[in-house]
């Protein structure tokens, strides 16, 4: 079973630019996330997708941040402008379903950002 | 609301010691609650989980950990650390059990000395 598929793995750009994250679930995983993982702190739940429907975005900054995932597969995070504060790495996770308790996440490597 | 306190953002064993990670939680309703491994330039992956049910939870590579309701802890132990078992650990706990909305802790980094 292939896993959760993201892209860049690294990514370096100046402040006020912009800048956008690819991320493939596993397949058949109805349920997908954004974390914000900023160094010396624990992953931080920006958005979830259940299909192609927004479940909780609560905690995206919605000045500057968007995310999408128009088919209900893949998602895409962008960023613009970006902030010095945005330096993070950004995972994605997808499960099966509604992502309940007994559906783990499954992570993916993460796109580490840095801003200039 | 939920919220997660690990206690110790770096702890250093020798191999072949016990491993104890402190997890404290806070939680409006009954918690669920799970430990997460991160290793180098990689994602979490799930070491365990407590959801209902028997309060001291097995998970993968020996690890292990106890729900202590009055104590409000989860914490994680391995009976005897090895060099693999270097890597970031994460505790999380979820309120919902329709809605996995997972809130982390910090983290504790485990390094593991020859």
């Amino acid at each position: 079973e292939a896993g959760v598929a993201q892209s860049p793995r690294y990514k370096i750009i100046e402040k006020r630019q912009s800048v956008a994250f690819w991320c493939n679930p596993i397949s058949g995983h109805a349920t997908l996330y954004w974390y914000q993982q900023i160094l010396g702190q624990g992953p931080k739940l920006l958005i979830q997708f259940q299909n192609n429907g927004v479940v909780d975005d609560s905690q995206l900054p919605k000045d500057r941040f968007s995310a999408e995932r128009l088919k209900g597969v893949d998602s895409t995070l962008k960023i613009q402008p970006a902030k010095l504060e945005d330096s993070a790495v950004y995972l994605c996770a997808s499960s099966l379903g509604s992502g309940g308790v007994n559906q783990p996440q499954h992570f993916g490597d993460g796109t580490r950002l840095s801003i200039l | 609301a939920q919220s997660v306190t690990q206690l110790g953002s770096h702890v250093s064993v020798s191999e072949g010691a016990l491993v104890l990670l402190r997890c404290n939680y806070s939680s409006s309703v009954p918690p669920y609650l799970f430990w997460y491994v991160q290793y180098p330039n990689q994602g979490l992956q799930l070491l365990l989980k407590y959801t209902t049910g028997a309060t001291l939870v097995k998970g993968i590579n020996g690890f292990e950990a106890e729900f202590k309701k009055s104590e409000t802890s989860f914490h994680l132990t391995k009976p005897s650390a090895h060099m693999s078992d270097a890597a970031e650990y994460f505790c999380a706990v979820s309120g919902l059990q329709g809605a996995q909305k997972l809130v982390f802790g910090q983290g504790t980094r485990l390094t593991i000395n020859p």
